[in-house]
């Protein structure tokens, strides 16, 4: 079973770091593109992030580049987000998904559960 | 960014009717060397993440009940369930990937049950 699972997740003043971590499993994870979406408490979606199998394609929001990073690691199926200079705006339940295109986002099946972030003073 | 809309944000429709719910795109999403429309559909039910419906605007995933259907060309696209179920009420969303890497999606449509 394909499972992604989030963790990280905080609260942290504006200003602040947090670096949020998927755990894949159930598939090759080095096969795949894997992006973050998040959701701001009762609001939409909006993708963040994107990252390719090998990382040789990575893109971000307009909203969080500069400050935000995506990196994996294969060997240990493992996807991060470090996201620097936290704004409240960017309060959210953050997701992991993965993704079959190799050239930017396409479709997001399955996503993780998602992991809280709270930006506040 | 292409902007998605969707309409109505929110309906009520009584169990073992048809529900039905738009997404305009503010330009089209229709590639046309492969003649596939960029758009998907999702489904979130409370407290729970999205998960995928439908993609290339038509293509039901696997295990979807068929009374989900996607259809739609260029900028105007529908969601219809038919025989609305209680295990429907959530949230729908609607998702452009035609303007990769900008990807984007509708605001959100709450279904309820009437």
């Amino acid at each position: 079973e394909v499972q992604l699972v989030e963790s990280g997740g905080g609260m942290v003043q504006p200003g602040g770091s947090l670096r949020l971590s998927c755990a894949a499993s159930g598939f090759t994870f080095s096969s795949y593109s894997m992006n973050w979406v998040r959701q701001a408490p009762g609001k939409g979606l909006e993708w963040v992030s994107y990252i390719t199998g090998r990382s040789t394609k990575i893109y971000y929001a307009d909203s969080v580049k500069g400050r935000f990073t995506v990196s994996r690691d294969n060997a240990k199926n493992s996807l991060y987000l470090q996201m620097n200079s936290l704004r409240v705006e960017d309060t959210a339940v953050y997701y992991c998904v993965r993704d079959e295109s190799g050239d930017g986002p396409n479709w997001f099946d399955p996503w993780g559960q998602g992991t809280l972030v709270t930006v506040s003073s | 960014d292409i902007v998605m809309t969707q309409s109505p944000d929110s309906l009520a429709v009584s169990l073992g009717e048809r529900a039905t719910i738009n997404c305009k795109s503010s330009q089209s999403v229709l590639y046309s060397p492969n003649n596939k429309n960029y758009l998907a559909w999702y489904q979130q039910k409370p407290g729970q993440p999205p998960k995928l419906l439908i993609h290339w605007a038509s293509t039901r995933e696997s295990g979807v009940p068929d009374r989900f259907s996607g259809s739609g060309s260029g900028t105007d696209f529908t969601l219809t369930i038919t025989g609305l179920q209680a295990e429907d009420v959530a949230v729908y969303y609607c998702q452009q990937y035609y303007d990769t890497p900008s990807t984007t999606f509708g605001q959100g449509t709450r279904l309820e049950i009437k």
